[in-house]
């Protein structure tokens, strides 16, 4: 089976701190990605990386930046975090191609103060 | 981009009874996944259906590629089945990312 876990399920910070939200996956994926979710606003996709050191922008990157230097291991790192970064952050991964299933982590609640 | 339309978004079901939720997405697509969102958070891979009919147990899902549309049928719900319901699509040339629904909340009363 798939597993993709992510580093915290719940985590509180202050406005103005530097966060790390690690996602580890054990399946050799290519292919990892980094969404939040928030009421009325569904998934949507922060960072997206295909590759060791390689990553694309989603449709929300400000803010944020993201770090892979182990195909198994992707970071999402808020550089000075603010409250409007309070949200649900998930994981997932899949290998490259199409025709592919994705794979989601459990999820890790943050809340900014 | 592509739009994809996830309906009903509430339902409310007592246990026991059938329900059919609906994707409409508007452009062709290579890959379309259906997810359960559980109250914790998680989302469960419940589908990985571009075309064709799948079955799982109590639930089943039928994608209509030509019609673009994919349907997701819970028979005989259960409490456990409450969450909420992700319908997500790959489409174009080399994307790789799915777009997602905004979902169907299902509640399941006992």
């Amino acid at each position: 089976d798939v597993k993709v876990t992510q580093s915290s399920r719940y985590l509180v910070k202050r406005t103005g701190e530097k966060v790390f939200l690690e996602c580890v996956q054990d399946m050799d994926h290519e292919n990892m990605f980094w969404y939040r979710q928030d009421p009325g606003l569904g998934l949507r996709l922060i960072y997206f990386s295909y590759d060791v050191k390689m990553k694309e922008k989603g449709d929300i990157p400000e803010g944020y930046s993201v770090s892979r230097e182990k195909k198994e291991r992707f970071s999402l790192i808020l550089e000075s975090a603010s409250t409007n970064q309070t949200s649900m952050y998930l994981c997932a991964s899949r290998l490259a191609g199409s025709s592919y299933e994705q794979y989601f982590g459990p999820g890790t609640r943050l809340t900014v103060t | 981009g592509i739009q994809v339309e996830q309906s009903p978004p509430d339902l409310i079901l007592q246990e026991g009874a059938n329900s059919t939720l609906r994707c409409n997405f508007s452009d062709s697509v290579n890959n379309l996944q259906w997810f359960h969102q559980n109250p914790w958070g998680q989302l469960i891979n419940l589908f990985y259906i571009p075309s064709g009919t799948k079955q799982n147990g109590r639930l089943s899902a039928t994608t209509v590629a030509t019609e673009r549309y994919s349907l997701l049928y819970i028979s005989s719900s259960q409490t456990t089945d409450s969450g909420v319901y992700f319908c997500a699509v790959e489409y174009g040339r080399g994307s790789e990312k799915l777009v997602f629904g905004k979902g169907t909340k299902l509640t399941v009363n006992p």
